[in-house]
């Protein structure tokens, strides 16, 4: 398995300001993915995020809203751009299986709790 | 990637076993089935994983019959600590793959 920090764990942000969310796992995975949780709702992937490459963004997100950056194989980083209260929500970070040996397992860290007022 | 369903919500009480049932009609030859579990205000919690027949590790038991249209998440003796919401995902054990997430299922666990 792979342990996954997220920081901050939990924010009150001011509309049309921006946050960035980091991301730091205990070990080298290739691909990390950012998942979003609105409340009462189930996980909705925003990207899927490669070391040394652009973020794929999923349809529905823009990277000028959510700019990814995923500058090694242990840590990345996703902005919530010009905030508005619709954009309350979990981001949730999350990576394979770093041994590589249980297929497409995913991990997920502690979640980013994201208030907008 | 295959689609599921399964129930929004099931109540239990404390010791009894809970089965959470998940239709997955057009799974395809290269899909896993996999399990989560959701507690408030955490990340989804690997559970179980299996292709076929069954599957058993220490917290619940896969059971996946031969035509795998269908797949049967079961928790032994559930204790109000399960409370939570279960997902049912249907992929390819393919690297880069995302999960694609369903509604779940709520499963609510009282004494």
């Amino acid at each position: 398995s792979a342990v996954i920090s997220q920081k901050p764990s939990r924010d009150i942000c001011q509309r049309g300001t921006s946050l960035t969310i980091q991301c730091q796992v205990d070990s080298q995975v290739t691909m990390m993915f950012w998942y979003r949780q609105q409340p009462g709702q189930s996980l909705t992937l925003i990207a899927t995020a490669n070391q040394g490459s652009e973020a794929t963004y999923e349809s529905g997100f823009v990277i000028d809203k959510f700019p990814i950056s995923r500058p090694n194989l242990t840590f990345s980083t996703l902005t919530v751009s010009n905030m508005s209260p619709e954009d309350s929500s979990i981001y949730l970070c999350s990576v394979e299986d770093p041994t590589g040996r249980a297929g497409n397992t995913i991990y997920f860290g502690e979640g980013s709790w994201l208030t907008v007022v | 990637l295959a689609k599921t369903t399964q129930p929004i919500s099931m109540d239990s009480y404390e010791g009894q076993e809970v089965n959470i049932t998940c239709s997955h009609n057009n799974i395809a030859t290269n899909d896993y089935i996999t399990w989560y579990q959701q507690f408030p205000s955490q990340g989804p919690r690997f559970i179980i994983q299996g292709y076929k027949t069954k599957v058993t590790n220490e917290v619940a038991s896969l059971f996946i019959p031969a035509d795998r249209k269908s797949s049967t998440l079961s928790l032994p003796r559930v204790s109000l600590s399960d409370t939570a919401v279960y997902y049912c995902l249907v992929g390819e054990r393919q690297a880069g793959t995302a999960l694609i997430f369903g509604k779940g299922t709520t499963l609510s666990v009282s004494s």
